[in-house]
């Protein structure tokens, strides 16, 4: 049974700094791995999607990697900024129907 | 482009009443549909999934049932609410090739935050 899990749950960074938030899954069989942001009170929003033959994907100041054999995957945030403060999530579908969530990380940037 | 539109954003329901939260979809066609919930500090739980037209499959026994009328429309609907029902509800869609997995990922809509007194 695939089960993600995200560490840590909470993360306080001042501005500026670069960020790692990590994604780990235990079943490496899956066909692709996606990145969403969510804000208080909102849906999900899509930030990257890496399929199971790719190693990186990047937009704009995010960069998220996956590594099947390890069963991670992480998103890196450059320069960050008060506006990038929400709720990270990561998931990763493993086939069919099925797409397990991790339950993400609370990232709050200080101005 | 794709959109996903769903609402209400809020609703407070009283125990024992009817529920229909409604989602659609524009921009694409025969798309995936999903219906997902959300607990404070935890992933998100699978409810129902519709891969066309009347088609539904149920993951959670609940008090919830969900329905498919049209391509792009998926309503979820309770007849009576229980307490438990209350949390965070988020409508998807996805386009999935069989045996290639997701392709473009999951779209959600904006959410409906549902209270149960």
């Amino acid at each position: 049974k695939q089960e993600v899990t995200q560490i840590p749950a909470a993360l306080s960074v001042p501005e500026g700094e670069n960020l790692v938030l990590n994604c780990s899954f235990t079943d490496s069989a899956i066909y692709n791995l996606q990145w969403f942001r969510q804000d208080p009170g909102k849906g999900l929003t899509s930030l990257l999607l890496i399929q199971s033959s790719q190693r990186e994907q990047t937009s704009g100041r995010l960069n998220a990697s996956l590594d099947k054999s390890s069963g991670r995957s992480t998103l890196y945030i450059a320069a960050s900024q008060p506006g990038d403060s929400a709720t990270y999530l990561c998931a990763a579908h493993t086939g069919g129907f099925k797409t397990i969530f991790g339950a993400g990380t609370r990232l709050f940037v200080k101005a | 482009s794709q959109t996903i539109h769903q609402w209400p954003a809020t609703l407070v329901q009283p125990v024992g009443s009817p529920l229909s939260l409604e989602c659609t979809v524009e921009g694409t066609s025969n798309p995936n549909l999903y219906w997902y919930r959300q607990a404070a500090g935890r992933g998100l739980q699978l409810l129902f999934y519709s891969v066309g037209i009347g088609q539904i499959s149920s993951e959670v026994p609940q008090n919830l049932s969900a329905s498919r009328p049209q391509d792009r429309q998926f309503i979820l609907s309770s007849k009576k609410l229980l307490l438990s029902d209350s949390g965070f509800y988020l409508c998807a869609w996805s386009a999935l090739l069989p045996g290639q997995g997701l392709n473009y990922g999951y779209t959600f809509g904006s959410g409906t935050r549902l209270t149960v007194v």
